[in-house]
């Protein structure tokens, strides 16, 4: 299976800062990487899928990058309702798997 | 406006049974791919089971094959999940999530139930 490693496991923020959360994949996986977001009690949220394009609704200052190996999702000006958990995943090989989750709390 | 309702999560003694439902609407249930992905308490997300549209193909993780099968119906616009030989580790929020797929085979979950949760316990 291909393990998916996420640093930080938690961040703490101000809203404004520009926050970025880096995922690393165990082998290659082009950019078949995705990003979710999470709030307490709610289903996850598609950010982020291939890597870079944005999901339809999901704000500008969401954007990810990255391929083969190493991946950044970055939030360019914090909100104070984007404090939840963020999940990256991977579909290049079955079995699909998730990254730990970075919780990200205001500070 | 795409729903998925999730239903069935119970309590359960080890080694019970389980069966959970999703409901289907607002999108033309039987041309998308569904799975089943769970989160245990205070944990992350874990990928449990794929189904193809046609209900034909299906994929399971290795810590519930052979214990767990997913089917569909679409003519009632339902998936399913039914689960044998529950464990305690088994414990989570299921969630139903559609899968879309874009390109060259960028697939990714656009929409998610509420979640139902699984509780197994003596």
């Amino acid at each position: 299976d291909i393990q998916m490693t996420q640093s930080p496991s938690s961040l703490s923020a101000s809203v404004g800062d520009r926050v970025t959360i880096t995922c690393r994949a165990s082998q290659s996986i082009s950019t078949y990487l995705n990003w979710y977001q999470q709030k307490p009690g709610k289903a996850p949220d598609l950010l982020i899928y291939a890597a870079s394009s944005l999901q339809s609704g999901v704000p500008s200052r969401f954007s990810g990058s990255g391929s083969g190996t190493d991946f950044t999702l970055t939030i360019s000006s914090l909100q104070p309702e984007d404090f939840a958990t963020y999940y990256c995943q991977q579909n290049y090989n079955a079995p699909i798997t998730f990254g730990q989750g970075t919780r990200l709390d205001i500070k | 406006e795409v729903q998925l309702v999730e239903s069935g999560g119970d309590l359960v003694q080890p080694g019970g049974s389980l069966r959970l439902s999703c409901a289907a609407s607002g999108f033309t249930f039987r041309t998308y791919w569904m799975h089943w992905v769970r989160q245990a308490p205070g944990k992350g997300l874990v990928w449990v089971s794929r189904i193809n549209s046609e209900g034909s193909s299906t994929t399971y993780a290795d810590s519930v094959k052979g214990r767990f099968t997913i089917s569909r119906d679409n003519a009632k616009n339902t998936l399913y999940l039914q689960m044998n030989s529950l464990r305690v580790e088994d414990a989570a929020v299921y969630y139903c999530a559609r899968e879309v797929a874009v390109g060259e085979s960028w697939e990714f979950f656009d929409s998610w139930g509420q979640g139902t949760l699984v509780t197994v316990s003596s």
